[in-house]
C-alpha cells in the first residue's frame, strides 16, 4: 500500500519569494508522482508528474519538483510565486501499473502582495 | 473535449432523502474514480471502475453508498438515505487507465452535496 505526507498544512509567503511544498510518500514498490493543484470552487488539476527518466519534472508555470528515491520525497518548488499561484497543492501516488492514486492531505499556499 | 462533466454542481437536501450523483467521463477514457473531499477527511477515493467494471469499492463507507457504471460514458454515485455527515465535495475523475503509463486524472468541478 502507498501513503503520502505532505508535511506543511499552510505556507504563506510573500511575492516574488520562493516556495517549497515538502512531500514525502511511502510505498514498497515502484511508484509515480504527482502533484495536483486546486483553486477555490474547482476540482484538481495536474500539475507535474514524475513517471520515468529524468528525476526533475517540470510545469509550464515556472514550478518543478524532484524525485528523491532514497528520500523517498518528491517536493515541490517554484524560485518566485506569483499572487495567483494561491491555490492548495496536492501530492499524490500512484504504484506503476496500478489503478490507484492516493492523495496527501493538501498543503494550503497563501502569497501575500 | 469538455472534459469530465458532474452534475449537479450543487445539492441540498434533508436527512434521510436519496442523492444521486452523476458524472460524464472524457471520451475514450478506461478508468473513472470518485473522491470524496472534506476538511476534517481530505480527498478520499471512494471507488474505481476499469471498463465500466468496479475494480475497487474499500472505500466506499457504508452499505448506503452504492456507484454505478452502466456504460462508458456514465456513472452515478448513489447515497440513501443521505445523513448530515455525508456533507461533502463529491469529485469524479477520470484516466486513460492503466498500461498508459499515465495514470494521470482528470477531474470534474465537483458536486458540493449539503444534508441537512
Amino acid at each position: 500500500a502507498q501513503s503520502v505526507t505532505q508535511l506543511d498544512s499552510q505556507v504563506p509567503v510573500f511575492e516574488e519569494a520562493p516556495v517549497e511544498l515538502r512531500c514525502n510518500y511511502s510505498s514498497s514498490v515502484s511508484v509515480y508522482l504527482f502533484w495536483y493543484v486546486q483553486y477555490p470552487n474547482q476540482g484538481l488539476q495536474l500539475l507535474l508528474k514524475y513517471l520515468s527518466g529524468s528525476t526533475l519534472v517540470e510545469s509550464i508555470n515556472g514550478f518543478e519538483a524532484e524525485f528523491n528515491k532514497s528520500q523517498t520525497s518528491f517536493h515541490l518548488r517554484k524560485p518566485s510565486v506569483h499572487i495567483s499561484d494561491t491555490a492548495e497543492y496536492f501530492c499524490a501516488v500512484s504504484q506503476t501499473g496500478g489503478f490507484k492514486t492516493i492523495f496527501g492531505a493538501g498543503t494550503r499556499l497563501f502569497v501575500k502582495a | 473535449d469538455a472534459g469530465v462533466i458532474q452534475s449537479p454542481r450543487h445539492e441540498v437536501t434533508e436527512m434521510g432523502q436519496e442523492v444521486t450523483l452523476r458524472c460524464k467521463p472524457i471520451s475514450g477514457h478506461n478508468s473513472l474514480f470518485w473522491y470524496r473531499q472534506t476538511m476534517m477527511r481530505g480527498l478520499e477515493l471512494l471507488i474505481y471502475f476499469n471498463n465500466n467494471v468496479p475494480i475497487d469499492d474499500s472505500g466506499m463507507p457504508e452499505d448506503r453508498f452504492s456507484a454505478k457504471m452502466p456504460n462508458a460514458s456514465f456513472s452515478t454515485l448513489k447515497i440513501q438515505p443521505s445523513e448530515p455527515r455525508d456533507s461533502a465535495v463529491y469529485f469524479c475523475a477520470s484516466s486513460l487507465g492503466v498500461g498508459s503509463g499515465a495514470n494521470v486524472l482528470t477531474f470534474g468541478a465537483g458536486s458540493r452535496l449539503t444534508v441537512l
